[in-house]
């Protein structure tokens, strides 16, 4: 059975801090991780997915296998970054299965001024 | 220029009614998904149709049926609604393999 937990349900930091949100998952095979956001009043979207390796926004998030973790993070919190982030996996890369994510519970981010 | 549509975002019933929520998607994708997310605020995925057929049905009581009358729509129908089918339900689609898009979600409250 595939599992992620994000062990903060809530997170606050004062703009210009450092932010981790932690992520872990529970999966016997290849996973394939992602993180989504939801700004207030918006639709879930999107963040980043590990296999790109890429930046957005200034987050990153790298998959540690022997960890099982895919913490999410950034250097330099902004008042913007406040939302509610998912983390998300898959367990094939690519194929029918590939939406069926499985969410964490989700953790809320407040970055105060 | 909406891609990803809910209708209604809000919907209050009382037990023991059969409600319907449809989504439409615009952006030419071939998958389309039913999520729920519930108080605690889980997401869980309920259905997948790729191109009209379903291929993701997890363990959802059979009073929920999905319905895609073709690859821009999938709707879903729920019979004899129960206090526990409160929830947020997002659609969403992609193309096979790839990104989800999520609609705004309808809240759906039963009395």
């Amino acid at each position: 059975a595939q599992r992620v937990t994000q062990p903060e349900k809530l997170l606050s930091v004062f703009k210009g801090a450092p932010v981790e949100l932690k992520c872990n998952y529970s999966y016997s095979g290849s996973p394939e991780l992602f993180w989504y956001v939801q700004y207030s009043r918006q639709r879930l979207q999107l963040l980043l997915r590990h296999i790109s390796r890429e930046s957005i926004k200034g987050f990153t998030a790298d998959l540690n296998k022997g960890e099982t973790s895919f913490h999410l993070k950034k250097p330099f919190a902004q008042e913007e970054d406040s939302a509610m982030y998912y983390c998300a996996l898959t367990g094939n890369a690519g194929g029918t299965s590939y939406g069926k994510l499985t969410f964490g519970q989700g953790t809320i981010l407040t970055v105060h001024p | 220029d909406t891609a990803v549509s809910q209708t209604p975002k809000y919907l209050v019933t009382q037990m023991g009614n059969d409600k319907s929520i449809k989504c439409e998607q615009n952006l030419g994708h071939d998958t389309m998904y039913w999520y729920k997310q519930d108080s605690k605020k889980f997401l869980k995925i309920m259905f997948s149709y790729n191109n009209k057929e379903l291929i993701i049905n997890e363990t959802v009581p059979n009073r929920f049926s999905p319905k895609s009358p073709d690859k821009a729509h999938l709707n879903l129908h729920i019979n004899s609604l129960e206090l526990g089918d409160s929830a947020v339900y997002f659609c969403a689609s992609s193309q096979l393999g790839g990104e989800l898009f999520f609609g705004e979600g309808s809240r759906l409250t039963v009395l």
